[in-house]
C-alpha cells in the first residue's frame, strides 16, 4: 500500500524551529513530485510548498517563503520541511501529499505543530 | 477563502447531495484544475475529483464533479454514512498554485 507517514511534531515557542518529515512507502518517492499543506482548526488548508522531482523546482507559499525550506531524500524516501522563526499562526496539523500541487492524490495522517509562549 | 463553499450540507442515505465551489475572477481561468478532497478528523485527506470532473482510480461513481463559470460542483449520489465528512475544493489561482475552500461540511 502507498503510505506516508508524517513526523517531527511539537511543541515549540515563538521564534523557534522544528524539522518535520515524512516517509513514503509503496511506490517509486523518487519519481513523484511532493508537497506540505497544513490545516488549523476553523480554517482552510494551506498549501505551504512543492518540491519536484529530483528537487529541480521548488515553490513556496507567500507566507512561509524564507522561513520554511522543503528538501527531499530520495534514497532514502523521505522529505522534509525545515521550519525556523516559527510564530503562533503557524500553528496547525501539517501534512505531507504527493503529486502536483492541483491534484494531491496521497496524503499522511499529519503531525501536529503548536507554537506558543 | 479564494474559494468560497456552503459551510454545510446534508442528506438521508440514498439521497443526493451537491457541494458547490465558487472562484473570483482570479481563478476562473485556471478551473479545469479543480480538485475536491474528503476529509474526516483523524484520518488522510483523500483526493475525490480532479481536473474538475475526473475520479481517482478506487473513488466510487457515486462522486461526480462538474463546472460551470466560475463554479465547480461536487455531487455525492446514493449516500452512504461512510460519505459523512468534511469537503475541501481546490484550485490553482493567479497569486498561489493552489488554493483551498473553507470546506464543506457533509452530514449524512
Amino acid at each position: 500500500d502507498v503510505q506516508l507517514i508524517e513526523s517531527g511534531g511539537g511543541w515549540v515557542r515563538p521564534g523557534e524551529s522544528l524539522r518535520l518529515s515524512c516517509a513514503a512507502s509503496g511506490y517509486r518517492f523518487g519519481g513523484i513530485a511532493m508537497n506540505w499543506v497544513r490545516l488549523a482548526p476553523g480554517r482552510e488548508p494551506e498549501w505551504l510548498s512543492y518540491i519536484s522531482t529530483g528537487s529541480l523546482n521548488i515553490h513556496y507559499a507567500a507566507s512561509v517563503e524564507g522561513r520554511f525550506t522543503i528538501s527531499r531524500d530520495d534514497d532514502k524516501g523521505s522529505l522534509y520541511l525545515q521550519m525556523n522563526s516559527l510564530r503562533e499562526e503557524d500553528s496547525a496539523v501539517y501534512y505531507c501529499a504527493r503529486g502536483p500541487e492541483t491534484a494531491l492524490d496521497v496524503w499522511g495522517q499529519g503531525t501536529t505543530v503548536t507554537v506558543s509562549s | 477563502s479564494a474559494l468560497t463553499q456552503p459551510p454545510s450540507a446534508s442528506g438521508s442515505p440514498g439521497q443526493s447531495v451537491t457541494i458547490s465551489c465558487t472562484g473570483t475572477s482570479d481563478d476562473a481561468g485556471r478551473y479545469r484544475d479543480v480538485s475536491w478532497y474528503q476529509h474526516t478528523p483523524g484520518k488522510a485527506p483523500k483526493l475525490v475529483i480532479f481536473e474538475a470532473t475526473r475520479r481517482p482510480s478506487g473513488v466510487p461513481d457515486r462522486f461526480s464533479g462538474s463546472k460551470s463559470g466560475n463554479t465547480a460542483s461536487l455531487t455525492v449520489s446514493g449516500l452512504q454514512p461512510d460519505d459523512e465528512a468534511t469537503y475541501y475544493c481546490s484550485a490553482s489561482a493567479a497569486r498561489s498554485p493552489v488554493v483551498f475552500g473553507g470546506g464543506t461540511k457533509l452530514t449524512v
